[in-house]
């Protein structure tokens, strides 16, 4: 099945800092999505972004397709920005099922 | 709109029993998909069902199953519980067509087997 790798898997901020999330994975994709799960489980739709930039606020994306990476970008963070972001992709041949990554742990520290 | 609901939140079960999830999609979403979350395996798909057809299956035991309903409801059942089927179940719809459109989310099911 298609690979998804995520880094880094953990990560401390203070609170306004930059940061850079990047996920790459094994096999074209039609789907990729960009997800942040709070302290109670749910997860969070930030982009859905098979290709291209998008901005949503302080948060980015860009997805190349050809080179098979996302990044995600975090601007100003806030201590709100804390949890756990996934990248989540869905293979043409894979039959409607997201294959997710490990994740990436983000602390921001007021 | 409201978004995708699951019932119950929590559970509590003894090794042995069976549990029943409930996933309303988003209205008009005919896509519903569930996936087990542990700290071990992480994220994994386990079904997803379309217009009440089982469309894709993951790698997991034929005590997990599922079913859909005319109103797109969906539930998964999981019998005779083990100790490693203590998770956080998440149900995930997708509009009319499915196949590659985004996925929202529900607050999922915590179950823990005792």
């Amino acid at each position: 099945g298609i690979q998804v790798e995520q880094s880094p898997p953990d990560l401390i901020l203070q609170e306004g800092a930059n940061s850079t999330l990047r996920c790459n994975f094994s096999d074209s994709v039609n789907n990729l999505q960009w997800f942040h799960q709070n302290p109670w489980g749910q997860l969070i739709n930030l982009f859905y972004i098979p290709s291209g930039t998008k901005q949503n606020g302080r948060l980015s994306a860009t997805t190349v397709a050809t080179e098979r990476y996302s990044l995600l970008y975090i601007s100003s963070s806030q201590t709100t920005d804390s949890g756990v972001y996934f990248c989540a992709v869905e293979r043409k041949s894979s039959g409607d099922k997201l294959t997710f990554g490990t994740g990436t742990r983000l602390a921001v520290r007021p | 709109k409201a978004g995708v609901t699951q019932t119950p939140r929590y559970l509590i079960k003894t090794r042995g029993q069976q549990v029943t999830l409930s996933c309303s999609p988003i209205s008009g979403h005919r896509s519903v998909s569930w996936y087990q979350q542990t700290p071990g395996q992480g994220l994994q798909f386990l079904f997803e069902y379309f217009s009440e057809t089982q469309r894709n299956k993951g790698n997991f035991p034929g005590r997990f199953s599922g079913r859909q309903f005319s109103n797109s409801r969906s539930e998964m059942n999981v019998s005779t519980l083990e100790l490693g089927d203590s998770a956080l179940y998440l149900c995930a719809s997708r509009s009319a067509g499915g196949r590659y459109a985004e996925a929202f989310f529900g607050q999922g099911t915590r179950l823990t087997v005792v």
